[in-house]
């Protein structure tokens, strides 16, 4: 089993709807979780740390469930530029290294 | 942040040879990670560049394959050694300041033929 998995999609996201995708993780005594974008060709960037009691930023909001070992992301009012691979990271502890999901793809359409 | 700069951006290799791949960071920084990433896969993590040192290999990669150097808090080397079609792939430096966030250079597509 892998220690973080992601639907792979892609969701294919009218312009302006909302879209949301979880990812799941194995170790229960994960501490950090992130979320990352990935545009095509391009080296993944911070979207937004994910905080127990979860956390807003924009269009975007993130969650997590402990009890269910899962974390979410939630797009609003989705924009063409918001096409990309959401990457879902993972961390055991303050030094532990950094798990990465293979991805979710979203494709917003016009 | 940082802005961190990787050569090549892409090369196309012979198998058996070898290809080094540079990361320059404009500030010091704690750590260096070295990934992997190949087609439709998440990032892999090669090791960890110490400053001064030997790198800290992950599992299944061994440190004859893959070569790191870390001469200073700013640069670090990979080298991926006799090369094989199966090291096709996108390697990517990367940076932290302990505080769990990543920073990634831009990468080095890598094809062997």
């Amino acid at each position: 089993r892998k220690e973080v998995e992601q639907d792979p999609g892609p969701f294919n996201v009218p312009e302006g709807a909302t879209v949301a995708f979880n990812c799941t993780y194995s170790n229960s005594a994960s501490q950090s979780f992130f979320w990352y974008r990935q545009d095509c060709r391009k080296e993944p960037k911070l979207l937004m740390s994910v905080y127990s009691s979860g956390n807003e930023d924009g269009r975007f909001t993130a969650q997590l469930n402990r009890a269910s070992q899962y974390i979410s992301l939630l797009i609003r009012d989705s924009k063409l530029s918001d096409s990309a691979t959401y990457l879902c990271v993972v961390r055991a502890d303050s030094w532990g290294k950094l798990q990465f999901g293979a991805g979710t793809q979203v494709v917003v359409t016009p | 942040s940082a802005v961190i700069s990787q050569k090549p951006s892409r090369d196309i290799c012979q198998r058996g040879t070898s290809l080094t791949i540079q990361c320059q960071v404009d500030s010091q920084v704690t750590m260096m990670f070295w990934y992997r990433q190949q087609p439709g896969q998440s990032l892999t993590l090669i090791a960890t560049a110490n400053q001064g040192s030997e790198a800290t290999y992950e599992s299944g990669f061994v440190i004859d394959k893959f070569p790191i150097s870390r001469p200073n808090l700013t640069f670090s080397t990979l080298t991926v050694s006799n090369m094989s079609p199966e090291d096709s792939s996108i390697y990517l430096c990367s940076v932290s300041w302990g505080t769990g966030e990543l920073f990634f250079g831009e990468g080095s597509r890598l094809t062997v033929l």
